[in-house]
């Protein structure tokens, strides 16, 4: 099983559109999670760090279950601006390395 | 406020040659340093890790090694490249706070391609 799964995507939505990213971690001592998004050719940018007890940044909202080790990203009101790929990006029990999911692509059309 | 610097941006390079990629980061002190590749169509992958000058730890055996000389210069090096080296190179930054670590901070990355 991989350390970080993400939905195999891609995900096609309208402008305007709610769109949901799911992501599960194997590892249970894991303490820090993230959501990057990263355009095509460029490097991965922070999204938002991803808390316990959900927080939400504009037209994005991040929850977090530990008890399922899931993450997931939702995103309303859907911009051509948000095509991209996400990564859902989890911290190992070592605390000095993250590890990353393969992404999720995301098109946002007109 | 911090930068982080990656050069060069691409690179093309013949199999068998050597590599040097350098990584840079401003506005900082003894931050973590890593060295991660990222394969088209995939994710990324950890290579080094770095806490401080002349500390490395690999992820994953390989033909690279890293070097970090000074506080914030990470170098990624290999002396014979092979074509399974080709690939998106990202230096990343972050602080160490306590027992874990805060966001990792990307570079611009290196396009390496090994033909």
């Amino acid at each position: 099983r991989k350390e970080v799964e993400q939905d195999p995507g891609p995900f096609n939505v309208p402008e305007g559109a709610t769109v949901a990213f799911n992501c599960t971690y194997s590892n249970s001592a894991s303490q820090s999670f993230f959501w990057y998004r990263q355009d095509c050719r460029k490097e991965p940018k922070l999204l938002m760090s991803v808390y316990s007890s959900g927080n939400e940044d504009g037209r994005f909202t991040a929850q977090l279950n530990r008890a399922s080790q899931y993450i997931s990203l939702l995103i309303r009101d859907s911009k051509l601006s948000d095509s991209a790929t996400y990564l859902c990006v989890v911290n190992t029990a070592n605390n000095n390395d993250m590890r990353f999911g393969a992404g999720t692509r995301l098109t946002v059309k007109p | 406020s911090q930068t982080i610097h990656q050069w060069p941006a691409t690179l093309v390079q013949p199999v068998g040659s050597p590599l040097s990629l350098e990584c840079t980061v401003e506005g900082t002190s003894n931050p973590n340093l890593y060295w991660y590749r990222q394969a088209a169509g995939r994710g990324l992958q950890l290579l080094f890790y770095s806490v401080g000058i002349g500390q490395i730890s690999s992820e994953v055996p390989q033909n690279l090694s890293a070097s970090r000389p000074q506080d914030r210069q990470f170098i990624l090096s290999s002396k014979k490249l092979l074509l399974s080296d080709s690939g998106f190179y990202l230096c990343a930054w972050s602080v160490q706070k306590g027992n874990s670590t805060d966001t990792q901070y990307f570079g611009p990355g290196t396009r390496l391609t090994v033909l």
